[in-house]
């Protein structure tokens, strides 16, 4: 049972703002959402998390609906680097481990 | 900045032989994973490890996997008697608390395993 829906691929041009869904209409109220990333031949790695407000870091920005039932990952301004597979993880109370699904990959085009 | 090593980088062994796939968290983290991605598909867990114990695992994890904290820096998994199907990209993972409120998981670069 796939508790976030993501689209499989979309393409970005470089430079410009990216903006990847994720669907997670059954999200609980203590769930977090979390971003991961995982570049070419890399190990995954943190992107942002949130809870119910909007949020910031030197990375990205994670948008949170409202009704907590989807979220929006947002890249300023995307480089060559940003291409990768994204992750949207809902993380449940005491949960530690991350179950990854099939993610988006992003393509950058020069 | 810190980060997650991981030992070799590529194994290569026959069915039927045992490995130690080694990692080094970064120090002072408290929470230690392992994770697998066979070539073109998810992300997988088998197991997180925590105050010297296994905390959870995955139905992956069966009997022929171990883990071990033996000296306080290493953290290893072992694989007793290797199948084909075992071949897959292993993550180590750290982290310094609670995932599931914030803070972030640390993984190393993987050590690709080869069963031949």
């Amino acid at each position: 049972d796939a508790k976030t829906t993501q689209p499989n691929s979309m393409e970005s041009n470089e430079e410009e703002p990216v903006h990847l869904p994720c669907n997670h209409s059954t999200i609980s109220g203590t769930d977090y959402i979390h971003w991961y990333r995982q570049l070419p031949s890399q190990g995954p790695e943190y992107v942002i998390h949130g809870l119910t407000s909007n949020v910031n870091n030197r990375m990205a920005s994670l948008a949170i609906a409202e009704d907590r039932k989807s979220s929006t990952l947002i890249l300023h301004r995307a480089t060559l680097r940003d291409a990768a597979v994204y992750y949207c993880i809902l993380l449940g109370e005491s949960e530690e481990k991350l179950t990854f699904g099939t993610g988006t990959r992003l393509t950058i085009i020069p | 900045e810190p980060e997650v090593t991981q030992t070799p980088s590529h194994q290569v062994t026959q069915m039927g032989q045992e490995v130690i796939l080694r990692c080094v968290p970064i120090s002072n983290h408290l929470y230690f994973y392992w994770y697998r991605q066979i070539l073109g598909q998810k992300v997988e867990f088998l197991v997180s490890f925590y105050n010297n114990e296994i905390s959870e695992k995955s139905e992956i994890f069966d009997d022929q996997f171990s883990v071990e904290r033996p000296d306080g820096s290493n953290f290893t998994l072992k694989i007793r008697s290797t199948k084909l199907e075992d071949s897959a990209m292993y993550f180590c993972a750290s982290s310094d608390g609670a995932v599931w409120v914030g803070d972030e998981q640390f993984f190393g670069p993987g050590t690709r395993l080869t069963v031949l």
